[in-house]
């Protein structure tokens, strides 16, 4: 049972590089999304779905794109890679049920330094 | 808008004494509350969750929360530490509704001494 697969698990760009990090869950759900971890700042929201074709903003969403057309993905892309992207990058799962808050399960983060 | 403080960074105890993690939450609506472990270079896994059920939560490796809503509180105890619960703990809110968007606390590292 793989769970939420996240890759790559390390990746270093230079400034103004594009590139994609990958999600995908084999639970069949629906809620997908993407977190930023920073020292001293917890995790922030950046991007999340409740299902195929629909995707929203979280908190800290500029210099970031993402898409949802399969259930079991969901790509973060950052369209030109500035230093202040540099940290860890957790996607997130769980069900959408009957409008109570589900638990998320978490893959084991990409960290992202950008030079 | 909901939100959640977690007071102390980083907590020292030693081990078998009782570890107290502090979370309170601000939220106009009955919150559901979590709490999340973290250990090094590894995902967030879920300790325990409150959904109205009961205000004494208990979840797992021994640990328990209580909500207690005059006080707007939701801390997380364990009654004697060990050394693997050396990690990052994280208190998370959710209004729940539609969407499943959680807002985490700035997180409190444990630390375990021998």
């Amino acid at each position: 049972n793989a769970g939420v697969t996240q890759t790559p698990k390390f990746q270093v760009l230079k400034t103004g590089q594009s590139m994609t990090l990958q999600c995908a869950q084999d639970m069949n759900h629906e809620y997908m999304s993407w977190y930023r971890q920073d020292p001293g700042m917890g995790l922030r929201l950046i991007h999340y779905s409740v299902g195929a074709g629909i995707t929203d903003q979280g908190e800290v969403p500029n210099g970031y794109n993402v898409s949802r057309s399969t259930t079991e993905d969901f790509p973060l892309r950052l369209l030109s890679a500035a230093p202040s992207q540099t940290s860890v990058y957790f996607c997130a799962s769980s069900q959408n049920r009957d409008r109570v808050a589900q638990p998320q399960h978490f893959g084991d983060g990409t960290r992202l330094s950008i030079l | 808008a909901q939100s959640v403080t977690q007071l102390g960074s980083h907590v020292s105890v030693s081990e078998g004494a009782l570890v107290l993690l502090r979370c309170n939450y601000s939220s106009s609506v009955p919150p559901y509350l979590f709490w999340y472990v973290q250990y090094p270079n590894q995902g967030l896994q879920l300790l325990l969750k409150y959904t109205s059920a009961a205000t004494l939560v208990k979840g797992i490796n021994g640990f328990e929360a209580e909500f207690k809503k005059s006080e707007t509180s939701f801390h997380l105890t364990k009654p004697s530490a060990h050394m693997s619960d050396a990690a990052e703990y994280f208190c998370a809110v959710s209004p729940g509704g539609a969407t499943n968007k959680l807002i985490f606390g700035t997180g409190t590292l444990l630390a375990v001494q021998p």
